[in-house]
C-alpha cells in the first residue's frame, strides 16, 4: 500500500511569490489533515477535509492560504502571497474511517519544506 | 486551549541506556494519547497510542508509555535505547470526539554509539 506523498519535498521561493503545495492520501481514506511546522516548534494542524468538504480550518493562519481537495482526492495548499513567517515543513496527514469515527490512525506524509527568503 | 509540554527538547544518551522522555497535556477531559517518531529522512510515523484500558501501553520497537490521568501525562520509556533510537520524538494528544492532533513541540534523541 502506497503511503502519503508530498510535492515538493523542497521549495525555495521569494517572499511575495505564489507556491502550491501537493498532498496525495492513502487511497480510500475520506479524511485528509494538513499540518506545518515552523522554526522547530510544535506542528500545528491547519486543516481536515472529509472527502471534498472542509471540516475545520480553524487553524489556517490567514486568508494568503487556501487549500483546495477536489474530488476528494489529491489536496493542494497555496501560499499566496508568500511571507518570510510562512518558512516551514507542512505536513499532510491521511485517515480512514466515516467523518466523525475518529479512533483512526493519522498517516502523515514526508513534509514539504518550504523556505520563503 | 489545549498544550502539550515536552520536556526535553534534546536528549543525548549512550548505547544501552534507558529512556524516558516527558509529556505533560492540559485538557480536563477524555483524551487520546500518541507518541510519533521521525527518524532521519523519514515520514512522521506511529510509536504507540492510548485510547482506553490498560493505561500501561507498548508499541513498536520495544517502546512503552504510561498514562497518568491524575498527573496529566504520558512519559515515554524504553528500557534500552540502541543507536537507531536516535530520532525525533513527539508526543501528541486529541480530545476524544475530535480529530486534531495536538503536538508537543518534540525532543530530538542521539544515541551514541
Amino acid at each position: 500500500e502506497a503511503g502519503v506523498t508530498q510535492f515538493p519535498s523542497h521549495s525555495v521561493i521569494e517572499k511575495g511569490q505564489t507556491v502550491t503545495l501537493r498532498c496525495d492520501p492513502i487511497s480510500g481514506h475520506d479524511n485528509l489533515y494538513w499540518y506545518r511546522r515552523v522554526m522547530g516548534k510544535e506542528i500545528k494542524f491547519l486543516l481536515h477535509f472529509v472527502k471534498e468538504s472542509k471540516q475545520d480550518e480553524s487553524g489556517m493562519p490567514n486568508n494568503r492560504f487556501l487549500a483546495e481537495r477536489t474530488g476528494g482526492t489529491y489536496s493542494t495548499l497555496k501560499v499566496q502571497p508568500a511571507e518570510l513567517e510562512d518558512s516551514g515543513v507542512y505536513f499532510c496527514a491521511s485517515s480512514q474511517g466515516a467523518p466523525y469515527v475518529v479512533s483512526y490512525e493519522q498517516y502523515f506524509g514526508p513534509g514539504t519544506r518550504l523556505t520563503v527568503t | 486551549a489545549q498544550s502539550v509540554s515536552q520536556h526535553n527538547h534534546h536528549v543525548i544518551l549512550s548505547e544501552a541506556a534507558s529512556l524516558e522522555l516527558g509529556c505533560n497535556y492540559s485538557y480536563g477531559g477524555t483524551v487520546n494519547l500518541f507518541w510519533y517518531v521521525q527518524y532521519p529522512g523519514q515520514h512522521l510515523q506511529l510509536l504507540l497510542k492510548y485510547f482506553s484500558g490498560d493505561p500501561l501501553v507498548k508499541g513498536i520497537k520495544g517502546f512503552e508509555a504510561e498514562f497518568i490521568k491524575s498527573k496529566f501525562s504520558f512519559n515515554l520509556r524504553k528500557p534500552s535505547v540502541q543507536w537507531s533510537d536516535t530520532a525525533e520524538y513527539f508526543c501528541a494528544v486529541k480530545e476524544d470526539s475530535s480529530y486534531k492532533l495536538i503536538f508537543g513541540s518534540g525532543t530530538r534523541l542521539l544515541v551514541r554509539p
